[in-house]
C-alpha cells in the first residue's frame, strides 16, 4: 500500500533558526497536504499544493511539492516558539479515495 | 475554532462499559472521518461517511460501531473495549475527497 515517510521525526532549534522537514511518498500523488498539531490540540489544516513544482508561503511557512509530485517539504524561517508542534503531510490513498495517508509527523521544538 | 465539536473531551471506561463518542460539524461538509491517533503511530483512518453512507472499508474490530444519522453528526459506539484502544479519537469533516479535513478536539480515551 502507499507510504508517506517523513523526516526529521524531532527536530530541536533555537529560536531564530530556520527549520525544514520532508515528505516522501511511495507514490505519485494528486495533492499534498500539510497540517500541524499544537501540544495537547489536533490537526490543522494548513495547505494544499496540487501542481507539480508548486511553491507556496504563508509568511514565514515555504512550502513545496516536487515535480514528479511524489515528495514535498515544509521550511518555516527563523522559528519562533508559537511555531512548536507537530507537522505532518497528508496525501490522497488513491484516485477519488477519502483517505488521507499521513505521515508520522516531525516534532518541532523551539528553545527560547 | 468551533467548526467540528466532539464530546465528551475525556473518558474513562472500563472493558465492559459501553459508551459513544459524538460528533458534530457546522461546516456544511459532506464527508465525515473517525480517526484513531495512538502515541507514535501515524493517524490511523477508522471510518468514512460521504452523504451518510459508509465508504472505504479499513479493518476496524467490531467492539467499535459507526453511526452516521445525517451529513452533520456523526456518532462511534464502543463496547467491549481493550486497554490498547486507549488513545485520542478524532473526527474530523471534509467537502469530500482530496480535499483539506477539518479536525475536531478529540476526545481523550483511556480504557482501565
Amino acid at each position: 500500500g502507499q507510504q508517506v515517510m517523513q523526516i526529521p521525526q524531532y527536530q530541536h532549534v533555537q529560536e531564530g533558526e530556520d527549520f525544514t522537514t520532508y515528505c516522501n511518498s511511495s507514490t505519485t500523488l494528486s495533492n499534498i497536504q500539510w497540517y500541524k498539531q499544537r501540544p495537547g490540540g489536533h490537526p490543522v489544516f494548513l495547505i494544499q499544493l496540487v501542481k507539480s513544482g508548486e511553491v507556496k508561503k504563508q509568511k514565514r511557512l515555504t512550502f513545496q511539492f516536487g515535480e514528479a509530485k511524489k515528495n514535498s517539504s515544509l521550511h518555516i524561517t527563523a522559528t519562533q516558539t508559537t511555531d512548536v508542534g507537530t507537522y505532518f503531510c497528508a496525501g490522497p490513498s488513491g484516485a477519488g479515495s477519502y483517505q488521507l495517508t499521513f505521515g508520522k509527523g516531525t516534532k518541532l521544538s523551539v528553545i527560547p | 475554532e468551533t467548526g467540528v465539536t466532539q464530546t465528551p473531551r475525556h473518558l474513562v471506561m472500563g472493558m465492559t462499559n459501553k459508551k459513544s463518542l459524538k460528533c458534530e460539524q457546522h461546516l456544511g461538509h459532506n464527508a465525515m472521518y473517525w480517526y484513531k491517533q495512538s502515541a507514535k503511530k501515524p493517524l490511523e483512518l477508522m471510518f468514512v461517511y460521504s452523504l451518510e453512507e459508509r465508504v472505504e472499508n479499513n479493518s476496524v474490530p467490531s467492539r467499535f460501531s459507526p453511526e452516521c444519522p445525517n451529513s452533520s453528526h456523526l456518532f462511534l459506539h464502543l463496547h467491549t473495549l481493550q486497554p490498547e484502544d486507549s488513545a485520542l479519537y478524532l473526527c474530523a469533516s471534509s467537502q469530500g475527497h482530496s480535499y483539506e479535513q477539518y479536525f475536531g478536539p478529540g476526545t481523550r480515551l483511556t480504557v482501565t
